[in-house]
This record gives C-alpha cells, structure tokens and sequence, in this order.
C-alpha cells in the first residue's frame, strides 16, 4: 500500500526557519516525482514546490521562491522541504504528494495526511 | 494558467445528477487535466485524471469530459458520501516545462 507520511510540522515564529519531511512507504520513491502542496485554513489547494524522479526538475511556486527549498534522499526514501523566513501567510496544511510520472509533473496519485504549519507572533 | 470553477457551492439533494464547471484561462494541452474529491477533515483524492479517465477505484457515476479551455465534472446519482469539495487541476503546461501545478478554487456541494 503506497504511503506518505509527512512531519516536521509545528508553530514558529515569523521570520523562522522549519524543515518538513516525507517518508515514503509502499513504493519507491525514486521512481517518481513528489510534491508539496499545501492547503491554508477553510481554503483551496495551493502547488507549492515538485522535484522529480532524479532531482534533476524541480519547481516552485512564485510565493515561495527564494525562501523554499525542496529535495530528497533516496536512500531514506524521503523528500524535504526546507522553508525559511516564514510568513504569516504560509501557516497552513501541508501535503506531501506522489506524482503519477517519474520525469515531468502531471496529475496527483497520492496524498499524505499532511503536517500543520502555523507561523505566528 | 488559471482555472475557474463554477459554481463555487452546489445544494442538492441524493440522488440527482450534477455538473460542475472548470474554465481555463487559456487551451490545456493535450486534456491534462485532473479532478479531486476532498471530504471534510480528509487529504484530497484523485477522481479523474487525462479530463475523462477514472482513477483506481472511482466509481462510475463520476465522469469527466472537455477540452480546450472547458471541462465539467459529472456525478451521474449522487450518494451521500459524494457530498464534499472538489478541485480541477491542470498540468498541460508542466508536462513540460515542470511546473507550476495551478488548481481551481473549489466547488463544494452541500446537501439541500
């Protein structure tokens, strides 16, 4: 059974730095592109980075860039995302998610139960 | 590209059939585009993917069709366990370039 399980989730100050890890289970993640997205309280879905199979394609999107850092550990069947000088407004539910392709970013297979992020003062 | 979904809250009752819009601000290549169930309290869930093809699992009271710009979703009877949030999301453009994913807001049908 393909499994995701996210953590790292927590309160932090704004300003602050917080590290988010997905473990994969059920599956090898290295056969695939994963993702993060993230859904803000009583609010949509929001894209927030992809890396593929290899590390070699990644992406994300324009609110994060520059303070978001996404990777992955093959060898511990894991991605990260590492955010830095966080914000008010990315206090959120954060979904670690497997993609249906192992190169490029197509549709989304599989969802984590997510870890909370709440940035606040 | 943005979507657009329409409406963005449905009332309806068990039993009947829904459509639900998702508009593209511009072509999604190729019918690269996704369909999302989302209950109350639980992670999203893959319905459709490709505008038409159902995912693992899907029942098939839930259709998907478009191309272009328009796509809907349709829930041939609904059960009561369809009654939740749903999310188109297009990936035409990332299939190539790699990003960025973009979803619609949302439509919620909510029991009349």
């Amino acid at each position: 059974e393909v499994q995701l399980v996210e953590s790292g989730g927590g309160w932090v100050q704004p300003g602050r730095s917080l590290r988010l890890s997905c473990a994969a289970s059920g599956f090898t993640l290295d056969d695939y592109t994963v993702h993060w997205v993230r859904q803000a309280p009583g609010k949509g879905l929001e894209w927030v980075a992809g890396i593929n199979y290899n590390g070699g394609n990644f992406a994300y999107a324009d609110s994060v860039k520059g303070r978001f850092t996404i990777s992955r550990d093959d060898a511990k069947n894991s991605v990260y995302l590492q955010m830095s000088g966080l914000r008010a407004e990315d206090t959120a539910l954060y979904y670690c998610v497997k993609d249906r392709a192992m190169i490029t970013a197509t549709y989304l297979e599989s969802w984590g139960q997510g870890t909370s992020v709440t940035v606040s003062s | 590209i943005v979507l657009t979904q329409s409406p963005g809250t449905l009332s309806v009752s068990p039993g009947e059939r829904v459509t639900l819009s998702c508009r593209a601000s511009q072509t999604v290549s190729s019918r690269y585009l996704a369909w999302y169930q989302q209950k109350p309290g639980q992670s999203p869930r893959l319905l459709i993917y490709g505008a038409s093809s159902r995912a693992t699992g899907i029942p098939d009271r839930f259709a998907g069709s478009g191309s272009g710009t328009d796509f809907t979703l349709t829930i041939s009877r609904l059960e009561p366990e369809d009654f939740a949030v749903y999310y188109c999301q297009q990936y035409g453009a990332a299939s190539i370039t790699f990003g960025p994913l973009t979803f619609g807001q949302g439509t919620r049908l909510e029991m009349k």
